[in-house]
């Protein structure tokens, strides 16, 4: 079956910096990729997505980045603020269901 | 609001207890999930109501026992739990076709087991 690999579980960057998120997938059948964002207290929130027809994303300081060959995808936060420290997770979505990836944890340092 | 509900927010039982689990969207969706979250582990998916069919996770213990009445309620049956079950309860809805995959999810259950 489908499995997400997501990488690192944690990142620290200092405020203003960028931010680059990683996750691989294993099933080229995958055909739609969601990235969510959940701070603390909350439930994971879609902030952006990408389908297996296009190579790359943006809305305002975030984008992703879908490679098919090499079956991996990115997350990429520009820019970075305070507000953006949350835990961010990747999937892969097949046969209409979503795989995840494990998390990471962002830090965004003053 | 995310458009679906969750209650009760926090939720402290004994052993012995039964419980219930309350999960409602208000987005016309038409499949709903129930997850578990517990720390420094993945999104585990519990069960998946889709098209009004129910898709069950084999490794999920009995005590566990969803109930979708229609498609924009979703309840989550809990007996005899253990503490190890003590977690974040987690409900999504999606639409299923039409092109809009995006999940929605709920704000949780914190779910405490003593």
């Amino acid at each position: 079956g489908e499995n997400v690999e997501q990488h690192p579980s944690t990142l620290s960057v200092q405020e203003g910096d960028s931010a680059v998120i990683k996750c691989t997938y294993s099933d080229s059948a995958s055909n739609y990729f969601p990235w969510y964002k959940q701070e603390l207290g909350k439930g994971p929130q879609l902030i952006i997505d990408i389908r297996s027809n296009v190579g790359e994303k943006k809305d305002q300081r975030i984008a992703v980045t879908l490679n098919k060959t090499a079956k991996h995808f990115s997350l990429h936060i520009t820019e970075t603020q305070p507000e953006d420290s949350a835990v961010y997770f990747c999937a892969a979505m097949i046969n209409y269901q979503l795989i995840w990836g494990a998390g990471t944890k962002l830090i965004i340092k003053p | 609001e995310t458009g679906v509900t969750q209650t009760p927010r926090h939720l402290v039982m004994g052993m012995t207890n039964k419980k219930s689990l309350k999960c409602e969207q208000h987005l016309g969706h038409n499949a709903m999930y129930w997850y578990k979250q517990s720390a420094k582990k993945p999104l585990e998916l519990m069960f998946v109501y889709s098209l009004e069919e129910r898709v069950e996770n084999n490794s999920v213990p009995s005590r566990f026992s969803p109930e979708c009445p229609n498609s924009s309620h979703l309840f989550l049956h809990l007996h005899t739990l253990q503490p190890e079950d003590s977690a974040l309860y987690l409900c999504a809805s999606s639409q299923v076709e039409g092109g809009n995959y995006g999940y929605t999810f709920g704000s949780g259950t914190r779910l405490t087991v003593v």
